[in-house]
């Protein structure tokens, strides 16, 4: 299975920014890098996802290395409501297309 | 549109006894899963389905857990008998045509297990 290393947490003062790594050391070609989040007594929801390029959509920015064996999660501006553990995953492709092992993940802490 | 739906949310249960959750995905969606999550863990995933046929159920442990998803619409997760390692909160997923979305999930609020 695709694996992925993230610091267990984080800490953030509401408004700034934030940047979430993740090492991806296992990633090929064709996988796919994806973030979820969970706050708390829900399921995960969808951040983003990217392959080579960097990434905008209105809820962060996804900024992939060269190498693809880093990404970083940007949250430009933090606000309470994004305290969230933050998954990163590679798709694995091949067989197990589409299957996104989850890691421990990230607590993100938002301080006001 | 509503989202994906999972009932029952909460369950207390004496060890031994069965179980089940039921989940309606996202209406269009052929992709399901069933996550099982323990506290303080990312989410595993037990099975998953592409229209009624379990394409990846290499996970699920199939002595006590069982998973049905009959017209490839609806899907049931059964566990019997339970046991107190159980406890967790069981998530369910739907999503589009992989080659469109390329695994872009939207999960159910989960519903939590207690075995006692």
């Amino acid at each position: 299975d695709a694996k992925t290393t993230q610091p267990n947490s984080m800490e953030s003062n509401e408004e700034e920014p934030v940047h979430l790594p993740c090492n991806h050391s296992t990633i090929s070609g064709t996988d796919y890098i994806h973030w979820y989040r969970q706050l708390p007594s829900q399921g995960p929801e969808y951040v983003i996802h990217g392959l080579t390029s960097n990434v905008n959509n209105r809820m962060a920015s996804l900024a992939i290395a060269e190498d693809r064996k880093s990404s970083t999660l940007i949250l430009h501006r933090a606000t309470l409501r994004d305290a969230a553990v933050y998954y990163c995953m590679d798709d694995a492709g091949g067989t197990s297309y589409g299957k996104l092992t989850f890691g421990q993940g990230t607590i993100l802490t938002v301080h006001p | 549109e509503a989202g994906v739906v999972q009932s029952p949310r909460y369950k207390i249960i004496e060890k031994k006894q069965p179980v089940a959750f039921w989940c309606n995905p996202i209406s269009g969606h052929n992709t399901l899963y069933w996550y099982l999550q323990n506290l303080g863990q990312g989410p595993e995933l037990l099975i998953r389905y592409e229209n009624e046929e379990a394409v990846d159920d290499s996970q699920l442990p199939k002595d006590r857990f069982s998973a049905e998803r009959l017209k490839g619409v609806d899907s049931t997760l059964k566990i019997q008998p339970a046991e107190l390692g159980d406890s967790a909160v069981y998530l369910c997923a739907s999503s589009l045509d992989l080659a469109h979305r390329r695994g872009e999930l939207f999960f159910g609020e989960g519903s939590r297990l207690t075995v006692l």
